[in-house]
């Protein structure tokens, strides 16, 4: 069973920072299957990111998605009040089909 | 436009049974692989389940494995989670969500449902 272990799982940064968030995986995975969404307070996830750095239909470009092994990053270059959300990383493998990181709270400082 | 509209929540007793929709539209809902995810309150996104377009692959994750039941009915655009012998841990929000024609990835999740399993 693979897991997904994010860090940190809080981080406090101010609009305009730039933030980045880890997902480390427990073995080696496929680049190809690791996706990150974004979920903002009662709302459904979001895809932000697939294939570990291609960005989703209209995401824009401040937001990038780099790694591969067992080791990825989410990274906003300059982060918009919109940004604060929790961000989980995912992995389709074998079993479970489907495996979430425990989320990264980006937080306003 | 895409859309994924999630029904069939409530509250319901341990032991008890309960069965979530998904009316799906905008898209060609037959060739499409559908999932569920759940969240419990406070936490973390937890995969359920997964059907293939046309029923031929179902998988489940082993938390609920031989309690709840995928299905779909494409003629109708709708997928169903039946879900039997409820417990307290199985309390959640359930969302449906598109597999991004077989990537493996959602790319389109309904607004949730919610599930509390209390006496």
């Amino acid at each position: 069973e693979i897991v997904l272990t994010q860090s940190p799982g809080i981080l406090s940064l101010s609009p305009g920072e730039r933030a980045t968030l880890s997902c480390r995986a427990s073995q080696s995975v496929s680049s190809s299957y690791l996706v990150w969404y974004q979920q903002k307070p009662g709302q459904a996830p979001r895809l932000l990111i697939y294939g570990a750095s291609s960005r989703a239909t209209g995401i824009p470009d401040r937001f990038s998605g780099s790694g591969s092994g067992t080791d990825f990053t989410l990274t906003i270059s300059r982060l918009e009040p919109g940004d604060f959300a929790v961000y989980y990383c995912q992995h389709y493998g074998s079993s479970p089909l489907y495996s979430f990181g425990q989320g990264t709270k980006l937080e306003i400082k | 436009e895409v859309q994924l509209v999630e029904s069939g929540g409530g509250l319901v007793k341990p032991g008890g049974s309960l069965r979530l929709s998904c009316a799906a539209s905008g898209f060609t809902f037959s060739s499409y692989s559908m999932n569920w995810v759940r969240q419990a309150p406070g936490k973390g996104l937890e995969w359920v389940s997964s059907i293939s377009s046309s029923s031929g692959y179902i998988y489940y994750a082993d938390s609920v494995k031989g309690r709840f039941t995928i299905s779909r009915d494409n003629a109708k655009n709708s997928l169903y989670l039946q879900m039997n012998s409820l417990r307290a841990e199985d309390t959640a929000v359930y969302y449906c969500a598109r597999d991004s024609g077989g990537y493996n990835r959602f790319d389109y999740w309904g607004q949730g449902t919610l599930v509390t399993v209390s006496s």
